[in-house]
């Protein structure tokens, strides 16, 4: 089974679109993350989110919203699609109340604007 | 903000000989991963060391956390074609908002 699965594996969409990336885990985890590797493949978070509090990247334009329907997803809209939205978007998670902050990752999603 | 260097950004050598990566911060982590990536995959875990001067082994890779917590390195012996990839350090920040940020990133290709 798939701990950490994301949806689409590919994104392929004009300017100005709204779309969605689909995140699910299974590992029981309480925290879960979004982040954007851009070309340099540079990790970048753009959201953490657990069931209490969301905490935003100040540097993400707010055409992006994380939107977690329960514990197990955290799905990532944007909206009014640019060109430099192309990227890769990892979702992950990682359990909380541990010592360490370990995180699982996805498979990825690449968008591609165009 | 905390930041991640990481050094060397690219690194190509051949197959049989010993690399070290090296991960470096002002500031201090509660803890540190190393993840490995393949292209057209999300990194994945190989460690996570926490106390300051922690050595471990991971097969020919050894990692080490330096004593101030703020620095790490990897270093594989006997590189091995299969150990071509993206390499990346992330840490934990000691503040509450300090979520896990990623190094840039060294790409290693070992050479056959």
């Amino acid at each position: 089974d798939t701990a950490v699965s994301q949806t689409p594996k590919y994104l392929v969409t004009q300017m100005g679109n709204d779309k969605s990336i689909k995140c699910e885990q299974n590992l029981g985890h309480d925290t879960m993350y979004w982040y954007k590797q851009d070309s340099k493949k540079f990790l970048k978070i753009m959201f953490s989110y657990n069931n209490k509090e969301l905490i935003i990247n100040e540097t993400v334009p707010n055409r992006f919203s994380p939107k977690s329907p329960d514990k197990a997803h955290l799905n990532l809209h944007i909206n009014s699609l640019e060109l430099g939205d192309s990227a890769v978007y990892f979702c992950a998670s990682s359990p909380t109340g541990t010592e360490n902050t370990e995180a699982f990752f996805g498979q990825g999603t690449r968008l591609t604007v165009v | 903000t905390q930041l991640l260097e990481q050094s060397p950004q690219f690194l190509s050598i051949q197959e049989g000989e010993n690399l070290t990566v090296y991960c470096n911060s002002s500031s201090v982590f509660s803890s540190l991963q190393w993840y490995r990536q393949e292209p057209g995959e999300g990194p994945v875990l190989l460690v996570t060391v926490v106390t300051g001067g922690e050595v471990k082994k991971l097969k020919r890779l050894t990692f080490q956390f330096g004593d101030a917590r703020k620095d790490s390195s990897l270093h594989i012996t006997a590189a091995q074609p299969g150990d071509t990839g993206l390499y990346l350090c992330a840490g934990e920040g000691r503040n509450r908002d300090d979520k896990i940020i990623f190094g840039k990133g060294t790409r290693l290709h070992i050479l056959p």
